[in-house]
């Protein structure tokens, strides 16, 4: 079975502030990565995604995750963090096969401050 | 291209009934899945419909039942409602089934069970 570790539920950072949200993951067999967002009253958005190749992803609006696959983590991080990115950021993997099912991790909330 | 559409966005039941709620997919796609987000459990996977058949389950009780038209629009059922299934349920829909799918979320619709 799969299991997602999301390991800060909260993290406090100033604007401009470079920041980092972690995530490890255990599998048994090879799996997606995925981050996603959710802003308040809304659903999920796709930030980026881990399929294979380069172990550095690039997303949407700046931010970046990098697989490892030794220490089965997949970190995210922005150099540099804006009001707007004051979210609720999900780390997810699916398996490989014919489901799309996600597992997600629980939740870390970016609080950016002014 | 329209999203995810979710209806209704709210909704308020009482103990021991039934709802329904719907999701229509981005037009094109064929998979539809249904997660259940909670303060307390996160985000779990409910199920997944491609082509109208039923690709996965997740831990839930028989009271919880989906199913998809040909049309790929996708309906969730809950009966016997409980207090613990007020929640926000959120659709997503892919292009196809499969771990690598990149799935869109509608907005969720918010169950509130008193």
């Amino acid at each position: 079975a799969q299991s997602v570790t999301q390991l800060d539920s909260q993290v406090p950072v100033f604007e401009e502030a470079p920041v980092e949200l972690r995530c490890n993951y255990s599998s048994s067999v090879s799996v997606y990565l995925f981050w996603y967002v959710q802003y308040p009253n809304q659903g999920l958005q796709l930030l980026l995604k881990y399929l294979s190749g380069s172990t550095l992803v690039k997303g949407i609006n700046g931010f970046e995750a990098e697989f490892n696959k030794s220490q089965t983590s997949f970190h995210l991080r922005k150099p540099s963090v804006h009001i707007s990115d004051t979210a609720e950021y999900f780390c997810a993997v699916s398996v490989s096969g014919n489901t799309g099912k996600l597992i997600f991790g629980q939740g870390t909330t970016l609080q950016v401050k002014p | 291209k329209a999203g995810v559409t979710q209806t209704p966005r709210y909704l308020i039941k009482t103990r021991g009934q039934q709802v329904t709620l719907s999701c229509s997919p981005i037009s094109g796609h064929r998979s539809v899945s249904w997660y259940q987000q909670t303060p307390g459990q996160g985000l779990q996977f409910l199920f997944e419909y491609f082509s109208e058949t039923q690709r996965n389950k997740g831990n839930f009780p028989g009271r919880f039942s989906g199913r998809q038209f040909s049309n790929s629009r996708s309906e969730m059922n809950v009966s016997t409602l409980e207090l613990g299934d007020s929640a926000l349920y959120l659709c997503a829909s892919s292009l196809a089934s499969g771990g690598a799918q990149e799935q869109f979320f509608g907005p969720g619709t918010r169950l509130t069970v008193l």
